[in-house]
């Protein structure tokens, strides 16, 4: 079964290091999310991305973030001075045009700012 | 602006015994609900989802779930628990096509042996 993936699956980094969170989405979907989950905390929503452009976006998501598909297949996410409170888990999801209500997600990758 | 309440944040039930996990929402008009699950270090899984027609919804994993719009309530029901369902589970809701999710803070479920 397709499923979307996600590299790497652990970061640590330095504050004010950029991060690229990297994601393939299932081959034949179209809209594609970042999701993080802070420790303990509830699953939020980042971003959305579509045809080539961003959606909606959420508050969280302000200047430092921003996302990109390079080519066909990847999805990143980029934080460009990361802080102490970006350390979460997140979470690629993608969803197809016939059913785009329905997100898959990936594992997530679990990035730990130092 | 949507919202989800899982009011359990912790559950423990014997292994065969019978679950139900709360699910309150807000939206103002119909929603996309769904109900996913995360066992430890993996992904969010999806269990079920509803958007329309029969309010009884069935999923994998011998899960269901029924909708209740008088109640604002999406819980999810598991006539008998096996081990390996132990993981946490969030209920989620959409407000359309291609929009964002709103989670609830998860409910941890433990099954005893």
């Amino acid at each position: 079964e397709p499923e979307v993936t996600q590299t790497p699956s652990h970061q640590v980094t330095q504050m004010g290091q950029e991060v690229i969170l990297r994601c393939v989405p299932i081959s034949n979907h179209l809209y594609f999310y970042w999701y993080r989950q802070i420790l303990g905390q509830k699953v939020e929503f980042l971003v959305s991305f579509y045809n080539n452009e961003i959606s909606e976006k959420s508050e969280i998501f302000d200047d430092q973030f921003s996302v990109e598909r390079p080519d066909g297949s990847n999805f990143t996410l980029k934080i460009r001075s990361t802080k102490l409170e970006d350390s979460a888990m997140y979470f690629c999801a993608s969803s197809e045009r016939r059913s785009a209500e329905t997100q898959y997600f990936g594992p997530g990758t679990r990035l730990l700012v130092l | 602006a949507q919202s989800v309440t899982q009011p359990d944040i912790h559950i423990t039930v014997s292994e065969g015994a019978s679950l139900e996990l709360r699910c309150n929402y807000s939206y103002g008009a119909t929603p996309y609900l769904f109900w996913y699950v995360q066992s430890p270090g993996q992904g969010l899984q999806l269990l079920l989802k509803y958007f329309s027609g029969d309010t009884l919804v069935q999923g994998i994993k011998g899960f269901e779930a029924e909708f209740k719009r008088s109640q604002s309530s999406f819980n999810l029901r598991k006539p008998s628990v096996h081990w390996s369902d132990a993981a946490e589970y969030f209920c989620a809701v959409g407000a359309g096509t291609a929009s964002k999710l709103t989670f609830g803070t998860g409910t941890r479920l433990q099954v005893t042996l």
